[in-house]
């Protein structure tokens, strides 16, 4: 079965520090993934994907991820996170061509001044 | 970027009544869109894939004669909440892909659905 899965349901920082929130995958065949972040009340917003090349991606806001085959991982990074950037963050994966993904739980992630 | 339009963003309907939810793509012909239904603080669960010209895909457990979905164009899909109860209060999102696998799903903005 294919999955995504967030292991943490909240990732507290300082503002000023680094952050990482993580996520692996269970997808077959050759993974596309996803990050979006969802402010309360909101849809969700693309923040950046992984299809092929570069395992490094960098996104939206200042954000990258870091494809890992190895380790199944794509964990969303941040050098110096923001007040602002907190939210709720959705990792996602497909391998198929019909475009369906599969979300992980969410991360609520909580920027403090 | 591409933009999925979602209406209404909220929506207070009495017990019994029905409710149609529109989900378009703005600036693109999508295929295929799906629904997720989303309780609070909780991750986006699929509910349906909806084809264009073609009758939806539901997931395991969700209700087809409950939860209507129709694809009648290349850039509009609806959910219809039928004979709506209290318990099918939650947050609906729909979203559209550009193309097939592999590029970004586009995502309304939701529609907060309260059945008092």
């Amino acid at each position: 079965a294919q999955s995504v899965a967030q292991p943490e349901d909240q990732v507290n920082v300082a503002e000023g520090n680094p952050l990482t929130v993580k996520c692996t995958y269970s997808v077959s065949g050759n993974p596309y993934l996803f990050w979006y972040v969802q402010y309360p009340n909101r849809g969700l917003q693309f923040l950046l994907k992984y299809i092929t090349g570069d395992n490094l991606v960098k996104g939206s806001y200042g954000f990258e991820a870091e494809f890992n085959k190895s380790q199944t991982s794509f964990h969303l990074k941040k050098p110096s996170a923001l007040v602002s950037d907190s939210a709720l963050y959705f990792c996602a994966g497909g391998g198929s061509t019909l475009g369906r993904l599969y979300f992980g739980r969410g991360t609520q992630l909580t920027v403090w001044p | 970027g591409a933009v999925v339009s979602q209406h209404p963003s909220r929506v207070i309907c009495k017990s019994g009544t029905s409710v149609k939810i529109e989900c378009r793509s703005l600036d693109f012909q999508a295929t295929t869109m799906f629904w997720y239904r989303q309780f609070p603080k909780q991750s986006l669960m699929l509910m349906a894939t909806s084809n264009e010209g073609s009758k939806a895909t539901y997931e395991q457990g969700v209700e087809k004669d409950k939860f209507l979905i129709n694809h009648a164009s290349l850039t509009l899909s609806t959910l219809t909440v039928t004979s709506a109860h209290p318990e099918d209060s939650s947050f609906y999102i729909c979203s559209a892909n550009r193309g097939g696998g592999g590029t970004e799903a586009f995502f309304g903005q939701g529609t907060r659905l309260t059945v008092v």
